[in-house]
């Protein structure tokens, strides 16, 4: 399957700062990424999809704002979750997007845990 | 409301067992359904992926089932080995929109 890989794997922070977690997909050009929040013993949630060259689309409830979102090239997307708090604490995977013959598939990251302090 | 129902919501069993998890969806219009192997602390790895005409779609050990018409969907592990332990993500992908509704998985735990 794809490859695709998030940067850092875990981080901890200070409240208030602000952190910036990449997903990169490694063999494949993607148009579309996906960033999902996961709390513990949760589902994935859908946070914002990141579209390649324009502004991402953020799902009812996340803050647009706190939750900025680039996807300067069709291999990186970033997500830069700004002034941190406790409540920000959780697991922070992405997704790539690949188009097949008959359907979209997603290749997903191996996660980044942000605990904020 | 579209949802995804799974169970059970968590399972032990022998090393060497054979087990099966069960999944349940009103998605609508439906354009596939796929299970995941999630690791603790990390992202889901894919097993399989079915579309509306295939019922039945295997991955090693891993075999998945899909009734369309009842809008449910197995996942049969057999042979059961202590790796295996992990959640299991059953997501069915909405036709159009292309929306992923997760399921709230099935954590499995092997013991030796």
């Amino acid at each position: 399957g794809a490859v695709v890989s998030q940067h850092p794997s875990w981080v901890i922070c200070k409240s208030g700062t602000s952190v910036k977690i990449e997903c990169r997909s490694l063999d494949f050009q993607a148009t579309t990424m996906f960033w999902y929040r996961q709390f513990p013993k949760q589902s994935l949630m859908l946070m914002a999809t990141s579209n390649e060259g324009s502004k991402a689309t953020y799902e009812q409830g996340v803050e647009k704002d706190k939750f900025l979102i680039n996807h300067a090239s069709l291999t990186l997307s970033t997500l830069t979750v700004t002034s941190a708090h406790p409540e920000d604490s959780s697991f922070y995977i992405c997704s790539a997007r690949r188009p097949t013959l008959s359907y979209n598939e997603q290749f997903f990251g191996p996660g980044t845990r942000l605990t904020v302090l | 409301k579209n949802q995804v129902e799974q169970s059970p919501q968590s399972l032990i069993i022998l090393e060497g067992k054979n087990c099966t998890l069960q999944c349940n969806y009103t998605v609508s219009p439906f354009s596939n359904l796929r299970w995941y192997k999630q690791d603790t602390g990390r992202g889901p790895v894919s097993l399989t992926i079915m579309t509306f005409s295939e019922n039945t779609k295997s991955n090693g050990r891993y075999t998945a089932t899909l009734d369309a018409d009842t809008k449910q969907s197995s996942l049969h592990i057999t042979a059961s080995q202590l790796s295996d332990s992990a959640s299991y993500i059953c997501v069915v992908v909405h036709f159009g929109n292309e929306k992923l509704t997760f399921g709230t998985g099935t954590r499995l735990t092997i013991i030796p």
